[in-house]
């Protein structure tokens, strides 16, 4: 069964950095291009980025663009979301997930606090 | 951005009874390739989202027949014929035709009353 597995989130400062990861398994990883979605507490979901099949093309909401960036590994079936220059704004569960137009699976979520 | 209202926000269900959210686009949600990309989800307390609908009316795997999608173009609709107690949390539909960005409903929160 398909199974995605977040890990790297915590507290970090403001300005600070994180990179979140996002392992893989169940299917063939390296045939889907692959998402960022986070929650903020006690809100709504809101798209962050994603990433095409071959990283051949990548993706922002514009309130991270330049700040963030995502990658994978395909060798390794994982993806990768490079977080720099975060923001209180930025506190929220991430959640990756396969595929973009039409989400199918969802990982359990890393949670990301920024706070001094 | 295209905006997602749903409505209503709180649904307080008695169990057995029928329940219904309605989602409304800003624009229309069908895609140059001829498909409209609307999806539900549903979270419950404490989990992930999960997708239960996509392309309107499509049933994921494993998910009861009670819930229904219908809809077309700006409008759409999630029914539950007879809600359970597990279907308790809250439901977010989400529109994939249109980047940038993918979009959400605010969510409707489902309660038993």
């Amino acid at each position: 069964q398909v199974q995605l597995v977040e890990s790297g989130g915590g507290l970090v400062k403001p300005g600070g950095s994180l990179r979140l990861s996002c392992a893989a398994s169940g299917f063939t990883f390296s045939d889907y291009y692959m998402s960022w979605i986070r929650q903020a507490p006690g809100k709504g979901l809101e798209w962050v980025s994603f990433i095409s099949t071959r990283s051949s093309y990548t993706t922002y909401v514009d309130s991270v663009r330049g700040r963030f960036t995502i990658s994978r590994d395909d060798a390794k079936n994982s993806l990768f979301l490079q977080m720099n220059s975060l923001g209180v704004e930025d506190t929220a569960v991430y959640y990756c997930a396969r595929g973009t137009r039409e989400p199918s699976d969802w990982g359990q979520g890393a949670l990301v606090t920024v706070s001094s | 951005d295209v905006v997602m209202t749903q409505s209503p926000l709180s649904l307080p269900v008695t169990l057995g009874q029928p329940a219904s959210i309605s989602c409304k686009s800003s624009q229309s949600l069908v895609y140059s390739d001829g498909n409209t990309y609307l999806n539900w989800f549903q979270q419950r307390p404490g989990q992930s989202p999960r997708r239960l609908i996509y392309k309107i009316s499509n049933r994921d795997s494993g998910v009861p027949d009670r819930f229904s999608g219908s809809g077309s173009g700006t409008d759409f609709t999630l029914k539950i014929s007879r809600v359970e107690a597990e279907d308790v949390g809250v439901y977010y539909c989400m529109q994939g035709t249109h980047w940038p960005p993918y979009t959400f409903g605010q969510g409707t929160k489902l309660e038993i009353k």
